[in-house]
């Protein structure tokens, strides 16, 4: 079946403009996840939804990053102002579950973003 | 607060060799951990990972790992690589859905 799938692949911004970044999850999987992996780097998590509910956006690096899933199924994250320190990886994997843990997450393929 | 550890940023093996990858990892809750591969310019899939039960895992593509709660470790080991087997591979731990991962550890097999 279809795994995560994200778009664009590849993004090249301009200092100071907003990006749009689109995640979709397996059919069916209750949760999302943002991560944001630098060069060299392990992923780090940004952000977590269980169905349309937003339940843990700690590990965003500030207000310019904003996510939504609005019907439970797409995800966007979107960053504003970009800056030359957002230039990464953004990762998106999707859960069938989510409870106290434990459940695999499967991952998206990344969209590389690179801010000029 | 939880961390992963991955003392090893590169592994170099000849080919048929065994191998292993170290994962320490801190925690003040029970952990879930897992271990996940990364092939150039695709996404993290899934090797193995340790829920509870038996602490020593077995996973695809013959990998295994043993969880160790006095040592707070979780290494991944394999008998004999395949050049196939060249990928970076990252350990991480889960906390209520949130992972934590680590630095990440680039396996090189050579012929």
């Amino acid at each position: 079946g279809a795994g995560v799938s994200q778009s664009p692949r590849y993004k090249v911004a301009k200092r100071g403009q907003d990006v749009a970044l689109r995640c979709d999850p397996i059919s069916g999987h209750v949760s999302l996840f943002w991560y944001q992996q630098a060069l060299g780097q392990g992923p780090e998590f940004l952000t977590y939804f269980q169905n349309e509910a937003q339940l843990d956006k700690s590990g965003l690096p500030s207000d310019r990053f904003f996510a939504e899933r609005p019907e439970g199924s797409v995800s966007t994250l979107k960053i504003q102002r970009t800056q030359q320190e957002d230039s990464a990886v953004y990762l998106c994997a999707s859960s069938l579950e989510s409870g106290t843990g434990g459940f695999e997450q499967y991952f998206g393929p990344g969209t590389r973003l690179t801010v000029t | 607060a939880q961390s992963v550890t991955q003392l090893d940023s590169q592994v170099p093996v000849f080919e048929e060799a065994p191998v292993e990858l170290r994962c320490n990892y801190s925690s003040s809750v029970s952990v879930y951990l897992f271990w996940y591969v990364q092939y150039p310019n695709q996404g993290l899939q899934l090797l193995l990972k340790y829920l509870s039960g038996s602490t020593l895992v077995k996973g695809i593509n013959g990998f295994e790992a043993e969880f160790n709660k006095s040592q707070t470790s979780f290494h991944l080991r394999k008998p004999s690589v395949h050049i196939s087997d060249t990928a970076e591979y990252f350990c991480a731990v889960d906390n209520f859905n949130k992972f934590y991962f680590g630095s990440g550890t680039k396996l090189n097999v050579k012929p």
